[in-house]
């Protein structure tokens, strides 16, 4: 069985360091790309990035460039999202996702987690 | 601005026939996939490719694509249909995935 477990919720401070994570079971891990998306509270999704555990090939979207960082370990089929310096719209839930290509024209995340609430208060 | 465009919200009848769309040049090259998030839950993959249901998903939902719209149709929407439903793809900066803004489904 597929399954993606993500971390627990966090809250933190502005300003501080954070990283999530994703460990995935019941698939080959390096062969699936590992996505993070965002949805901040009452609002859609938004795509923050994506990682290939085989190569650690990763691509983001513009809008979160430089802002997140995505790795992944295979040694224990985790992949990770992580800040720097976390300001208070950041609050927000975070899901990783599988998503077998990034090229096929019939691409699409088929396993998610179950999300990750991060809270940063000012 | 997304670069997938979707109707804010929907409503239908109960047992009535339903058409979510997703508008988007990409849309041409690139079929959408779609997702329904319920209140407090993670999203679930819908309808991918052409029109490929995943293990579990009923036969109600369906996927079709006419230009650069893409649809989901809900034939005989059930009160557990109620939910919000994006629509996902490439976008046209050869960025691998972008979102639409979601529609609300309301189930009368």
């Amino acid at each position: 069985e597929v399954q993606l477990v993500q971390s627990g919720a966090e809250v933190k401070r502005s300003g501080e360091s954070l990283k999530i994570s994703c460990q995935a079971s019941g698939y080959s891990f390096s062969t699936y790309w590992i996505g993070w998306v965002r949805q901040m509270p009452g609002k859609g999704l938004e795509w923050l990035g994506i990682i290939y555990p085989r190569d650690s090939d990763t691509r983001y979207s513009p809008s979160f460039q430089g802002q997140v960082t995505i790795s992944a370990d295979k040694s224990i089929t985790t992949s990770y999202l992580q800040w720097s310096s976390l300001k208070a719209s950041d609050t927000a839930m975070y899901y990783c996702a599988r998503r077998k290509s990034i090229v096929a024209t019939d691409a699409a995340f088929d396993y998610w987690g179950q999300g990750t609430l991060v809270t940063v208060s000012s | 601005s997304s670069e997938l465009t979707q109707d804010p919200a929907v409503s239908v009848a109960l047992g009535q026939t339903v058409r979510i769309t997703c508008q988007g040049d990409i849309l041409r090259t690139y079929y959408a996939s779609w997702y329904q998030q319920k209140p407090g839950q993670a999203p679930v993959l819908v309808i991918y490719g052409k029109n490929n249901r995943p293990s579990g998903i009923p036969d109600r939902f369906s996927g079709s694509t006419s230009g650069s719209t893409a649809s989901l149709t809900i034939t005989g929407a059930q009160a557990e249909d109620e939910a919000d439903y994006y629509c996902d793809s490439r976008d046209s900066s050869d960025n691998p995935v972008v979102f639409g803004g979601g529609t609300k489904l309301t189930v009368l």
